[in-house]
């Protein structure tokens, strides 16, 4: 069955970076896109941007251009999603998904703290 | 900056039927957004529930469906059970970019 396994908690100073990683299992993931999705407490879903894992290309959410880096190694089935300059209000549970039908698979998801 | 809004709030008795509707700041809603429609539990990762406007995943319980009504998107869940409480967001794609609704919490009462 389809997995996405993402790493665990991390708690980053302001201005720091984070990377979060997604492990893929259970189908040809150069086949399907992935997309981060992020969810601020007590807040609605942000989406973020996708990736093709298929050739690299990306498209980022015009807010997090500049500021945000998604990679994928085919070799590992592993995405990554990398975001600079973190601020307090980047303080989030981030998710991968799978885009499939729609965005049909979810990783747990990864807290990510900022606070100094 | 695109903006898709939801009511905030929702309540419904057990047995009932309540509607969701998915407004796009750009104008009508069409099917070329392929509308997903997403439940929210406390504590829980989103769980899908409809693509592209009314397709239901296989896990969809078939009390909820999907359709455009009135230039909007909208979820309907008829027959509505006391689990069925939690948020609920839309999400529309434009031109290669995606944005989420702002949410609707459903209160079964």
């Amino acid at each position: 069955q389809v997995q996405l396994v993402q790493s665990g908690v991390e708690v980053k100073q302001p201005g720091a970076s984070v990377k979060v990683s997604c492990k893929a299992s259970g189908y040809s993931f150069t086949n399907y896109d992935l997309t981060w999705v992020r969810q601020a407490p007590g807040q609605g879903l942000e989406w973020m941007g996708w990736i093709s894992a298929y050739n690299g290309n990306t498209n980022y959410a015009q807010k997090f251009q500049g500021r945000v880096t998604m990679t994928t190694d085919t070799y590992t089935t592993t995405a990554y999603m990398e975001l600079r300059s973190l601020r307090s209000d980047d303080t989030a549970v981030y998710y991968c998904v799978r885009l499939s039908l729609g965005l049909e698979n979810w990783g747990q998801g990864t807290l990510v703290t900022v606070s100094s | 900056q695109t903006v898709v809004t939801q009511e905030p709030s929702l309540t419904v008795s057990p047995g009932g039927t309540v509607t969701l509707t998915c407004a796009s700041s750009t104008g009508a809603v069409t099917s070329a957004q392929y509308p997903n429609w997403f439940q929210q539990k406390p504590g829980q990762a989103p769980r899908p529930l409809i693509y592209s406007t009314t397709n239901k995943h296989s896990w969809t319980p078939a009390r909820f469906s999907g359709s455009l009504l009135g230039g909007k998107a909208a979820l309907t869940l008829s027959g509505v059970q006391p689990e069925d409480e939690a948020e609920y967001y839309c999400l529309l794609y434009y031109s290669g970019t995606y944005v989420f609704g702002t949410g609707t919490k459903v209160t079964v009462l």
